[in-house]
């Protein structure tokens, strides 16, 4: 268990309708990332948040836009969706500063499965 | 640019055989080498972490080799077993920080044991 919560786990809906994916970092993690993953693909950088800002974005679609809150749990917004979209999302987090200097390994959540009818 | 390659893409070998995973990038500055592995629907887990320094590191069945200078890195398995099916990704930190702490993904290898 990495500590790292998501939800939900799976989620069906239809093309051209929006929904928010829901991550919970592990306690005391500062950043949280959202990686997009299709099926037998790489896992791509959407976008970074630090300490409730934004950090880094990747290749993120205008579609899509993401949050980070004072407690630090984060959402991802999925809107207009498309047949493409269907894919696993995952959240991960790092950088605590309880637990030493942050070298780079992000703690992942199990995924929200999205599929797109 | 920043890259990192993997390969096979792709590879099947028999319970109980050795396979060797290579990971080569164009990182540079270069922070440290991780490689996680990846169960079929899961999140990744952190295997190792290789810095500049370390030459070989072992966790278990695992063995990472690193060499700065050519900038490679392997993953060996030893005595593979059903449970080593997965995907293995590398990813790289750049010690020049940089978008999403200057991590760069590769693409990753997907392993299958057959029985």
């Amino acid at each position: 268990d990495s500590g790292v919560t998501q939800t939900p786990k799976h989620l069906i809906t239809a093309t051209g309708q929006r929904v928010t994916l829901r991550c919970s970092p592990r306690s005391g993690d500062l950043s949280v990332y959202w990686y997009q993953q299709s099926l037998d693909q790489g896992l791509q950088f959407l976008i970074q948040y630090y300490n409730g800002e934004e950090r880094a974005k990747g290749n993120i679609l205008e579609r899509f836009s993401a949050q980070q809150f004072p407690d630090l749990h984060s959402e991802l917004n999925l809107s207009s969706l498309e047949l493409g979209d269907s894919a696993l999302y995952f959240c991960a987090s790092s950088v605590n500063r309880d637990r030493g200097p942050n070298t780079g390994e992000l703690f992942f959540g199990e995924g929200s499965r999205l599929t797109v009818l | 640019k920043n890259q990192v390659e993997q390969s096979p893409q792709s590879l099947i070998i028999l319970e109980g055989k050795n396979c060797t995973l290579q990971c080569n990038y164009t990182v540079s500055p270069f922070s440290n080498l991780r490689w996680y592995k990846q169960d079929t629907g899961r999140g990744p887990v952190s295997l190792t972490i290789m810095t500049f320094s370390e030459n070989t590191k072992s966790n278990g069945r695992y063995t990472a080799t690193l060499d700065a200078d050519t900038k490679q890195s392997s993953l060996h398995i030893t005595a593979s077993q059903l449970s080593d099916s997965a995907s293995y990704i590398c990813v790289v930190r750049g010690g020049g920080g940089g978008g999403a702490d200057g991590l760069t993904f590769g693409k990753g290898t997907h392993l299958i044991i057959q029985p």
